[in-house]
Parts: structure tokens; C-alpha cells; sequence
């Protein structure tokens, strides 16, 4: 069975700074696909990067880009010049490839983003 | 966000009745899913349907059944429902194809009360 921990429950960032948020996970399998989501307090849950792990080049999407780490089963979260609409509880999430359709979250990171 | 739509928002009901949650997709996808969201405790996937075939059941109590009798609708009928299963109930869809699957797109979810 595959597991994502997130260790770190609550982080806070001033506006404009840059925040990292972890994320590690474990897995037999050689060929996933990882997710952070974000969910702001209006509730919706919402796709802010993906990355294959067969890809060595971490992902980026504007001010979200990731470190993703394969041996050491990481995958961390970077947002640059932080906003306070990035002010949410972001979800790290896991997928084999071949089975379609299970993603398996993480705990969760509530991150304040103070002006 | 508009792609995927539930109804009721929130929903406040006793232990002796029987409600159904509804939710709808307008992408175009061929794979749904209920997931439970608990107070600190990571999402729990509940059901999956792809291709309107029900493809997991995660040990989910029968007093929870589903229903997806198309690709864009999917139910969650509800019955003798317990305290602990006050949560938010969130439906997702994704595209998946031959056996690979892809991002999920989730709805904005319902607050489920039970007294």
C-alpha cells in the first residue's frame, strides 16, 4: 500500500517570501504520478501541479514548482512570492500509473500567507 | 469553478433518514468519485465508477450506496447514518483511458451533519 506524510500540519509565510511545503511517500511502484492540491477555505479543491515520475525536470507553473527527489521518495512544494489568495490547506497526492484512478492524499499543510 | 457541481451544499439530517447527496460533471469525463474529508484526517476515497462501472468500494458501510447511472451524474444515497459520519463529502471526475488515469477535478463538496 502506498503512503503520503506530510509533516508539517500548519506553516505561515509573509507575503511576497518564498514557503516550501514537504511531502514524502512511499511506494513500490516505478511509475506514479504526484499532485499537490490546494483547497482555499471557499472549499474547492483544486489541481496546482503535477509531475510524472518518470520526468527528471521538476515541474513549475508560474510561482508553484516542485523538488522531486525519486530515491528519496520527496516531493516538495515551492511558492514564490507568496500571495494571500495562496492562503489555503494544500494536499500532497499520490497515483500508480497503471491503475487509473486511486489517488492516496496526504494529511494535509494549512498555510497562512500574513501581508 | 463550474466543471464539477454538487447539491445540496450543506445538509443537516437525523439518524433516522434517508437523503441522497447529488453531483455533476461538465468535463467530459469518464471516471467519478466520492470522497469522505474528516477533521484532521486525510481524505478517504470511498467509491470510484468508471466507465459507469462501480471499480471500488473502499470498505465503505452499506448504510452509504452509490449510484452513477451516466458518466456525467453520480449519487450518494444515504441511510441510518451515524454522528461520526458528519464530514464533507467531496465528488471528483477524471478522464481515464486504457487503464491510465489522470488529474482529478473535484467539486466544491457537501457539509454533511448528522444529529
Amino acid at each position: 500500500a502506498q503512503t503520503v506524510t506530510q509533516s508539517q500540519p500548519e506553516m505561515s509565510v509573509q507575503e511576497a517570501e518564498t514557503v516550501t511545503l514537504s511531502c514524502t511517500y512511499d511506494t513500490s511502484e516505478s511509475n506514479y504520478y504526484l499532485f499537490w492540491y490546494k483547497q482555499p477555505p471557499s472549499r474547492q479543491m483544486i489541481l496546482v501541479i503535477r509531475q510524472e515520475a518518470y520526468k527528471q525536470q521538476n515541474a513549475t507553473e508560474n510561482r508553484f514548482s516542485v523538488n522531486f527527489q525519486k530515491a528519496a521518495k520527496s516531493f516538495s512544494l515551492k511558492i514564490s512570492d507568496s500571495q494571500l489568495g495562496d492562503t489555503a490547506m494544500y494536499f500532497c497526492a499520490f497515483m500508480i500509473n497503471n491503475a487509473g484512478n486511486m489517488l492516496t492524499f496526504g494529511g494535509g499543510t494549512r498555510l497562512m500567507v500574513k501581508p | 469553478e463550474t466543471g464539477v457541481t454538487q447539491t445540496p451544499r450543506h445538509l443537516v439530517m437525523g439518524m433516522t433518514n434517508k437523503k441522497s447527496l447529488k453531483c455533476e460533471q461538465h468535463l467530459g469525463h469518464n471516471a467519478m468519485y466520492w470522497y469522505k474529508q474528516s477533521a484532521k484526517k486525510p481524505l478517504e476515497l470511498m467509491f470510484v465508477y468508471s466507465l459507469e462501472e462501480r471499480v471500488e468500494n473502499n470498505s465503505v458501510p452499506s448504510r452509504f450506496s452509490p449510484e452513477c447511472p451516466n458518466s456525467s451524474h453520480l449519487f450518494l444515497h444515504l441511510h441510518t447514518l451515524q454522528p461520526e459520519d458528519s464530514a464533507l463529502y467531496l465528488c471528483a471526475s477524471s478522464q481515464v483511458h486504457h487503464g491510465l488515469g489522470y488529474e482529478q477535478y473535484f467539486g466544491p463538496g457537501t457539509r454533511l451533519t448528522v444529529t
